[in-house]
């Protein structure tokens, strides 16, 4: 069974902290991603990474820098929380199971982690 | 703009009855289209994933279907069950990149 795990179930932070957001797999996934939940707006892609120290920018990636040093464990940063960034985190891990020839993967159905809602105050 | 959306955004349903969850989606480029279940405050477990080339999944009480030349996506859950009660998300990933969007969400309770 894969594992996706956040460090966090439930976070207060003040405005202008500095944020950390971990999240960790089992499975030796080479992608990962983070996301934020917001109601009626879904899940939207802050980032993600294909690999070791490599990242690439979602949606939404103004506020945050992501940090992924191993394999298994993928970190989000928020560099001076705002009360905007008060949301629902949500990280998943995927393996990539198919190449085309213009060097775009496929991705696998993506596993999530249990989420870490922060509140910024 | 790849868009993806759920209608409607909340439903309720006596035990029992059969029902049917959609799903549509703006360009037809894509890979994948997958159906995922959110209980409150968890993370998302995956139930379904449709190629493109396939038409439908089935799982249990479960079958997805998928028209890409309308952009369109059901779940059909049968004979539903309290349990079932969760908000249930579709995602499509889109041909040329990583990206995959998600819809808002439909919010399900299913009624003893």
């Amino acid at each position: 069974d894969v594992k996706v795990t956040q460090s966090s179930r439930y976070l207060v932070k003040r405005t202008g902290e500095k944020v950390f957001l971990e999240c960790v797999q089992d499975m030796d996934h080479e992608n990962m991603f983070w996301y934020r939940q917001d109601p009626g707006l879904g899940l939207r892609l802050i980032y993600f990474s294909y690999d070791v120290k490599m990242k690439e920018k979602g949606d939404i990636p103004e506020g945050y820098s992501v940090s992924r040093e191993k394999k298994e464990r993928f970190s989000l940063i928020l560099e001076s929380a705002s009360t905007n960034q008060t949301s629902m985190y949500l990280c998943a891990s995927s393996l990539i199971f198919l190449r085309t020839s213009g060097g775009a993967g496929v991705v696998e159905t993506q596993y999530f982690g249990p989420g870490t809602r922060l509140l910024v105050l | 703009k790849q868009e993806v959306t759920q209608i409607p955004a909340a439903l309720s349903v006596p035990e029992g009855e059969n029902l049917v969850l959609n799903c549509s989606f703006t360009d037809s480029a894509i890979y994948n289209l997958q159906w995922f279940r959110q209980d409150p405050g968890k993370g998302l477990t995956s139930l379904l994933l449709i190629q493109s080339s396939q038409r439908e999944q089935t799982s249990g009480r479960l079958n997805a279907s998928l028209d890409k030349s309308s952009g369109r996506s059901t779940l059909y859950i049968a004979a539903s069950q309290p349990g079932d009660s969760a908000t249930y998300l579709c995602a499509v990933q889109y041909t040329g990149g990583f990206k995959t969007i998600f819809g808002a969400g439909t919010r399900l309770f299913v009624k003893a």
